[in-house]
């Protein structure tokens, strides 16, 4: 069965690095997300793509984030400056229309 | 803004029992998805089932079963038989039936198995 695949699993960084997390969604799916879980918390989402472009994003998604979709099969999240507070488990997700997302099996941001 | 809320953070359930998980929501919309999402250790997220709002048959997954009551704005999921393997979180979600279908999540339920 087609998979959503995420890499790193874990990513260790300094506070003020900048961090690309990368996910490669199921290949015939349209719609691509990212949510952030912070250890012990729900779910949240951050940002919905969709025709290679931002099609709704959470009040989390500030300027400090970014989503790009560069080759046709990535969907990369980028956090340009991190701080503590950032770090958290990362999601991506991926679904086709009226469908379930099916989700990565998540990158594990640590900030040191 | 949609919210969804679990109000049970801990439940726990001897081996091959029953247990009910509650969750409830809020929304204007009549056209809508309602999940159930596993999260077990390794923290996958797992599809468990899925709702249609504009379904009035409830949802089943083999043991997995949800009580959906549309008026009432609430959705439990039932958990039969349950297996050491059903140790997890679930969390209950909520998308629209269009546009990007984000999904809200609630703040989840621990589900503890006794052998």
């Amino acid at each position: 069965e087609p998979e959503v695949t995420q890499t790193p699993s874990h990513q260790v960084t300094q506070m003020g690095q900048e961090v690309i997390l990368r996910c490669v969604p199921i290949s015939n799916h349209l719609y691509f997300y990212w949510y952030r879980q912070i250890l012990g918390q729900k779910v949240e989402f951050l940002v919905s793509f969709y025709n290679n472009e931002i099609s709704e994003k959470s009040e989390i998604f500030d300027d400090q984030f970014s989503v790009e979709r560069p080759d046709g099969s990535n969907f990369t999240l980028k956090i340009r400056s991190t701080k503590l507070e950032d770090s958290a488990m990362y999601f991506c997700a991926s679904s086709a229309p009226d469908q379930p997302q099916h989700f990565g099996d998540g990158t594990r941001l640590s900030i040191l | 803004a949609q919210t969804v809320t679990q109000s049970q953070p801990e439940m726990s359930v001897q081996e091959a029992e029953t247990v009910t998980l509650s969750c409830t929501y809020d929304t204007s919309e009549s056209d809508y998805y309602l999940f159930w999402y596993k999260q077990p250790p390794s923290r996958q997220m797992i599809l468990v089932i899925r709702q249609e709002a504009y379904k009035q048959q409830n949802a089943t997954e083999n043991r997995f079963s949800v009580n959906f009551q549309k008026a009432a704005k609430s959705f439990s999921l039932k958990i039969s038989d349950s297996q050491l393997g059903d140790a997890a979180m679930y969390f209950c979600a909520y998308s629209l039936l269009r546009g990007d279908y984000k999904l809200s999540f609630g703040a989840g339920t621990t589900v503890t198995v006794r052998a």
